[in-house]
């Protein structure tokens, strides 16, 4: 399997404008989740996924951030409008079986927001 | 508010050495999970721990849990210049349901 994958690596973006991050699973895993990771705070959850429903949404920031999954083999993170302060590495992870088995990340987007 | 605190959050040791670094966690949990981020990376599972006494081995690394003193340790033995990366500690608060809560993160270098 390819492993979990990200798009875009890298993104700048000016404040206010409007940001997606795009996350394909592993093939079968059932749990899905989104972290932010800053120097500041270091690794938040921000949001996770069970069979393509949202669970628990306690870890998105603001109203400015939301994340769909349409089907099992694809999520977005998007934030509408951007802040410099949103500047971080994004992280998807997935999960094939929960409890007893760990989480996969993919390789992170650095979002840049001027 | 849950806590899950790491020590040292610097190391630098010379290799052939060994050392310990120790993951506190403020709530009751009976699952842990130690991650490898090397520079610019993702993040690398390395051991889920799942139940009190819990031990896990893997080359120069070794990971325990004690979920009565809610406390992890990541032993490494006689380190080599390759384990330098940061090593995060995460505390499964949902129990079963992975929602984690990351440590610091413990940055180890290892001098040759």
């Amino acid at each position: 399997d390819a492993g979990v994958i990200q798009s875009p690596r890298h993104e700048v973006t000016e404040m206010g404008q409007e940001v997606t991050l795009r996350c394909k699973p592993i093939s079968g895993h059932d749990y899905l989740f989104w972290y932010r990771q800053t120097m500041m705070r270091g690794l938040e959850l921000l949001i996770y996924f069970n069979n393509n429903v949202p669970i628990d949404d306690s870890g998105m920031p603001e109203d400015r951030f939301s994340a769909k999954m349409p089907n099992a083999s694809f999520s977005t993170l998007k934030i509408q409008p951007s802040e410099p302060r949103d500047s971080a590495v994004y992280f998807c992870a997935s999960s094939p079986l929960v409890g007893t088995d760990t989480q996969y990340f993919g390789p992170g987007t650095r979002l840049t927001v001027l | 508010e849950l806590k899950v605190e790491q020590n040292p959050l610097f190391l630098s040791m010379q290799e052939g050495k060994n050392y310990t670094i120790y993951c506190n966690y403020s709530t009751t949990s009976d699952r842990l999970y130690w991650y490898r981020q090397d520079p610019g990376k993702s993040l690398e599972s390395l051991f889920v721990l799942l139940s009190n006494g819990a031990v896990k081995q893997e080359g120069r690394l070794m990971a325990s849990l004690d979920t009565k003193a809610r406390l992890s340790t990541l032993h490494i033995t006689a380190a080599v210049h390759d384990l330098s990366a940061t090593y995060f500690c995460a505390v499964d608060i949902d129990q079963g349901a992975q929602k984690l809560v990351f440590g610091q993160g413990t940055r180890l270098t290892i001098n040759p």
